[in-house]
Order: structure tokens, then sequence, then C-alpha cells
């Protein structure tokens, strides 16, 4: 089990642009979260989704953020017209119960 | 809403030496607590969990809910413990929302 992939692993966009982070959860693992951590802070929650669901969206962004799961295909954060605040690391999670097992995470740079 | 407290960003002990993380959480309802640590250049990985009691690489964590601390300790620290540690916590329910929340970590340093 090659363990929950995350690509990139670093991504640098300019003010403005879009940027697309990729989750492929663990084998057998239907939930999926999303993490933020800043410089110097811990991990702060994001969202969870299931199967082409979003179960708990409570830590998204009002604006600009979105994600999915979809049927097939990794899971996909969407960030709409970056700014130099959502330059940060971006750690996925999957489960298949309640043990989170984590990916390597995407360095967002925004120039 | 929870939150989890690490004082210590920093931590620096002797090979052989005891060592003890601290943690301190805040939430209304039961928690559930971790230990998750990050070797350099490696994922974050899970260490341990309160409900399962167990000791893993010789730490151990206990749940003093009248304190709400769930500290790490280890009686003799090895270099290969150097690493950073994260508390982490999740509301016990029924539901299936299993959100963690995360301390800020204590990077830990184990001197030869």
């Amino acid at each position: 089990n090659a363990g929950v992939m995350q690509n990139p692993r670093h991504l640098v966009r300019r003010r403005g642009q879009e940027a697309r982070l990729r989750c492929s959860p663990m084998k057998g693992h239907s939930h999926v979260y999303w993490y933020r951590q800043l410089p110097e802070e811990g991990l702060k929650f994001m969202v969870y989704l299931q199967k082409e669901n979003i179960i708990d969206e409570s830590g998204m962004p009002k604006e600009r953020f979105s994600a999915k799961f979809p049927k097939e295909g990794p899971s996909i954060l969407r960030i709409q017209q970056v700014v130099r605040g959502d330059s940060a690391a971006y750690f996925c999670a999957s489960s298949a119960a309640d043990t989170q097992y984590f990916g390597p995470g995407t360095r967002l740079t925004v120039l | 809403a929870q939150r989890v407290t690490q004082p210590e960003k920093l931590l620096s002990v002797f090979k052989g030496a005891p060592v003890e993380l601290k943690c301190n959480y805040s939430y209304s309802g039961s928690p559930e607590l971790f230990w998750y640590v990050q070797y350099s250049r490696q994922r974050l990985q899970l260490l341990l969990r309160h409900i399962s009691r167990e000791s893993i690489k010789g730490f151990t964590a206990d749940l003093n809910k009248g304190e709400t601390s769930f500290h790490l300790k280890k009686p003799f620290a090895q270099e290969e413990d150097s690493a950073m540690y994260y508390c982490a916590l999740s509301p016990i329910s029924s539901g299936s929302a299993r959100q963690l929340t995360f301390g800020s970590g204590t990077q830990l340093t184990v001197l030869p």
C-alpha cells in the first residue's frame, strides 16, 4: 500500500492564479480530510469529504476555496485567485474508520 | 469549540534522560486524544492514542481529565526520538465527522 499520495509536492503561483492540489487516499479508504498548516502553527482542519459528498466544511474559508472527492479519481482542493496569505503547507489525510493517515503535503507558495 | 495547547515549541534533552512533552486541551464533551510524530523528511504519522492505552517506541501518555492534559512521556530518550510532536484531539461522537484539532507542536531534540 503506497500510502496517501499528494501532488504536486511544491506549487508556486502568482497572485490571482488558481491552485489545484490533489490527494489520492489509501486503497480502501473512503474518508478524506484536508488540513492547512501556516508557518509556526499546527495543522488546521479545513474540510472532510466522503465519495461525492462534503460532510463537514466548517474550516474552509468562505470564498475562493472549494473541495471535491469524485466517485473516480483523487480529491481536489481548489484555490481560486490565490493571495499571499494562502502560502502554506496543505495536508491531506484519509481513513477507513477512525485513524487518519497523512500524505506528505503540498507546499504552496504565492508570489 | 476545542483547543489544544502545547506550551513548549522546543525541547532538548540528553540521551538516556527522561522526556515529557506537555499537552493541555479544552473541550466541553468527551475527547479522544492522539500524539502524532513527524521525523525529518517524513510524513506525519500516528504515534499513539489514549483509547488504545498502549506504549509505542517506549512512549506512553495518560489522559488526565481533571487536569485536561495528555502529556507524552518516555523514561529514557534516544537520539532517534528527535522529531516534531503534535498533540491532537477529536470529539468522540457517533457522527461521521472526525476532524482533528492539533496543537502547534513541540520540536524534540535528543542530544548525544
